[in-house]
């Protein structure tokens, strides 16, 4: 079936402008989380949702980040204001109810200049 | 926090040698703990899990052992083949109950024919 799906895959903005990340999940799977993964690092937690609440956002690094998943299903992660060091792939991932396995998608590479 | 620096670890393994990789992890709490393969351009992707009621699980060509004295997991694939050459993290789950996963440093395994 089909797995998790990210759009763009690539992204280039310029500092200061406002950006949206789009994750598709696995179909059925409750809960979705953000990551951002910098080069040579693990991916880093940012948010997770259960059904259409954030159900964890501490890992989002200050108020120009927010993300949302209106019907539980699509989740955009947006950034405003972007700096440059926000460049870095930004993951997606989904997973059943109480199983602990999540999918990842392939990442959004996102690029401030 | 769980961030390293530029240069991931390598690991350099001969075709058909076993490889051992290790993970230091955070948090004496954590009940779950998985190891991720991450190719390059990819998501990061599922290879095996252990709960903390555990200290050894198989799978198909790799094992988890863990050992909770010492706050240690590692990482042993049999018979290494090309295709195992990727970045490996563990990540584990940091709260019990909550669903949030934090990754550790990754380590790059490098096949060699």
């Amino acid at each position: 079936g089909a797995g998790v799906s990210q759009t763009p895959s690539n992204k280039v903005t310029e500092k200061g402008k406002y950006v949206e990340l789009r994750c598709d999940p696995i179909s059925g799977h409750t809960a979705l989380y953000w990551y951002r993964q910098s080069l040579g690092q693990g991916p880093e937690f940012l948010i997770y949702f259960q059904g259409t609440g954030a159900a964890d956002d501490s890992g989002l690094p200050n108020d120009r980040f927010f993300a949302v998943r209106p019907e539980g299903s699509v989740s955009t992660l947006k950034i405003q204001r972007t700096e440059r060091g926000d460049s870095a792939v930004y993951l997606c991932a989904s997973r059943w109810g109480s199983e602990d396995t999540q999918y990842f998608g392939p990442g959004t590479r996102l690029t401030v200049l | 926090g769980e961030s390293v620096g530029l240069h991931l670890p390598t690991l350099s393994v001969q075709e058909g040698d076993n490889s051992i990789i290790n993970c230091a992890y955070s948090n004496s709490a954590s009940d779950y703990f998985i190891w991720y393969k991450q190719e390059s351009g990819k998501g990061p992707q599922f290879i095996i899990d252990i709960r903390s009621n555990m200290d050894k699980r198989q799978g198909q060509r790799v094992t988890v052992l863990l050992n909770k004295t010492v706050k240690h997991l590692s990482l042993q694939i049999a018979a290494t083949q090309p295709g195992d050459s990727a970045v490996y993290f563990c990540a584990e789950n940091w709260t019990s109950g909550t669903y949030k996963y934090i990754f550790g440093t990754g380590t790059r395994l490098k096949v060699l024919a």
